[in-house]
């Protein structure tokens, strides 16, 4: 069984700072982890992912994530919000070698000028 | 261009009435996917198919149903619609070498009066 918690449905954040968005999981299994963007009336784009190289894994736009076993958590961060970046994002676990994800229940980003 | 392309991307309609959501997609990819999302809210599989003449059910109960007859095409029917059918529906698909990494469509935003 696996499981995500995103821990913050909103996050507000103003253009040019950080944005840290918290991610926790559980797996019975070496997890895969993915971070994905929604924007407004678009389909979900992948911004990064994690499949058991490097713990620190950098994606698209800037963002990236670290997977920590002992905390269980993949946390995603982006040094400098850009306005752009005002969308929702969900984090999503699935088994190293399956296909089924489970996602989280998303954290909806604001950017204020 | 390799893509995944969903028809309508929005419709509204009234109860009892038979609809097909398309989805295609154009990357050659043996698994597709189906799922179901309320606003603000996570992402649930409904159906999935591994190739031509798979289909599968998801984890979350749904009332409709899929074919999958080509590679490139994974419609969804609904025979008689609700308005607990009222969702965005967003179709998928993975390449069966990186099963874990999901393309995802721009989603059909169905309404049901």
């Amino acid at each position: 069984a696996q499981s995500v918690t995103q821990l913050d449905s909103h996050v507000s954040v103003s253009e040019g700072t950080p944005v840290l968005l918290r991610c926790n999981y559980s797996s019975s299994y070496s997890p895969s982890l993915f971070w994905y963007v929604q924007h407004p009336n678009k389909g979900l784009q992948l911004l990064l992912k994690y499949t058991s190289a490097a713990t620190l894994v950098k994606g698209i736009n800037g963002f990236e994530a670290e997977f920590k076993k002992s905390e269980t958590s993949f946390h995603l961060t982006k040094p400098s919000a850009h306005m752009s970046d005002a969308a929702e994002y969900f984090c999503v676990v699935t088994p190293a070698a399956g296909n089924k994800l489970t996602f989280g229940g998303g954290t909806r980003v604001l950017v204020k000028p | 261009e390799a893509d995944i392309y969903q028809t309508p991307r929005y419709l509204v309609i009234g109860t009892g009435k038979k609809i097909t959501l398309e989805c295609s997609q154009t990357m050659g990819h043996d698994k597709m996917y189906w799922y179901q999302q309320d606003p603000g809210m996570e992402l649930h599989l409904i159906h999935y198919s591994y190739g031509v003449n798979s289909t599968e059910k998801g984890d979350l109960s749904s009332e409709s149903t899929v074919s999958r007859i080509r590679t490139e095409h994974f419609p969804l029917t609904l025979e008689s619609a609700r308005p607990s059918h009222t969702s965005q529906y967003l179709c998928a698909s993975s390449d069966p070498g990186l099963p874990n990494e999901q393309f995802f469509g721009p989603g059909t935003r169905l309404t049901v009066l």
